[in-house]
């Protein structure tokens, strides 16, 4: 099933800015928004914001979602070294009638 | 607090199947979805399908169609998702994750993932 796309890698620096994207189509970024999920590595991953920008409790303000069309986009501003993971966006696809994932940046704080 | 909480560790002959649990604690079973996704080592994530506890209704990927059954039991909170058929690349992580109904809602509770290994 198709998936959306996502940039493999970004490295920032500490206290920076990051801005990760994920490309879909009109069918689930589009049409419903993305949500975005944190994975740090053996563990399971952590949901960080779902429908474009709300955020579960307990996630931290610096995170933030938006959306651009068919585009979305989680900021990260103040990187901390517990940022670096790996983050997916995921989306409902209506014309697939399934939940569709991006394959995953891996985001590097140096 | 809420917990998903799954079954241990497995190694399986290729052509064999595989039942994976998920026993959910600390909210309502019955409200919310339970999902099931798989990751390779190393790799991205994927959707497996998703079962309805209120309705036993299920949705499954394309891709597992006449491979996967997901069931649930109430009386324990459980959920469950059994892979028929395995071959080398069902040797994945598998989690199962909740969410509220419908597409405006992701997954906000995962559980700590079952290995399966498939090995001759």
């Amino acid at each position: 099933q198709a998936g959306l796309t996502q940039p493999p890698s970004v490295s920032k620096g500490l206290r920076q800015t990051a801005t990760l994207t994920c490309s879909g189509n009109s069918n689930n970024v589009g049409d419903e928004g993305a949500a975005w999920l944190q994975q740090h590595q053996g563990h399971p991953p952590k949901l960080l914001s779902y429908k474009n920008n709300n955020r579960p409790s307990g996630i931290s303000e610096r995170f933030s979602a938006s959306r651009s069309g068919n585009t979305a986009s989680l900021t990260i501003t103040g990187l901390q070294p517990e940022d670096e993971a790996d983050y997916y966006c995921s989306a409902w696809d209506s014309s697939l009638n399934a939940w569709v994932f991006g394959g995953g940046t891996k985001l590097t704080v140096l | 607090q809420v917990h998903l909480v799954q079954s241990g560790a497995e190694v399986k002959k290729p052509g064999a199947s595989v039942k994976v649990s998920c026993k959910a604690s600390g909210y309502t079973f019955t409200d919310y979805y339970m999902h099931w996704v798989r990751q390779a080592p190393g790799q991205g994530l994927e959707w497996m399908g998703r079962i309805n506890p209120n309705s036993g209704g299920t949705r499954y990927a394309l891709k597992f169609q006449g491979r996967v059954t997901m069931t649930w039991d109430t009386s324990i909170t459980t959920a469950y998702m059994e892979l028929n058929r395995l071959g080398s690349d069902d040797t994945v992580m598998y989690y199962c994750a909740r969410a509220r109904p419908g597409p405006d809602y992701a997954f906000d509770v995962w559980g700590q993932g079952t290995m399966v290994t498939v090995s001759s």
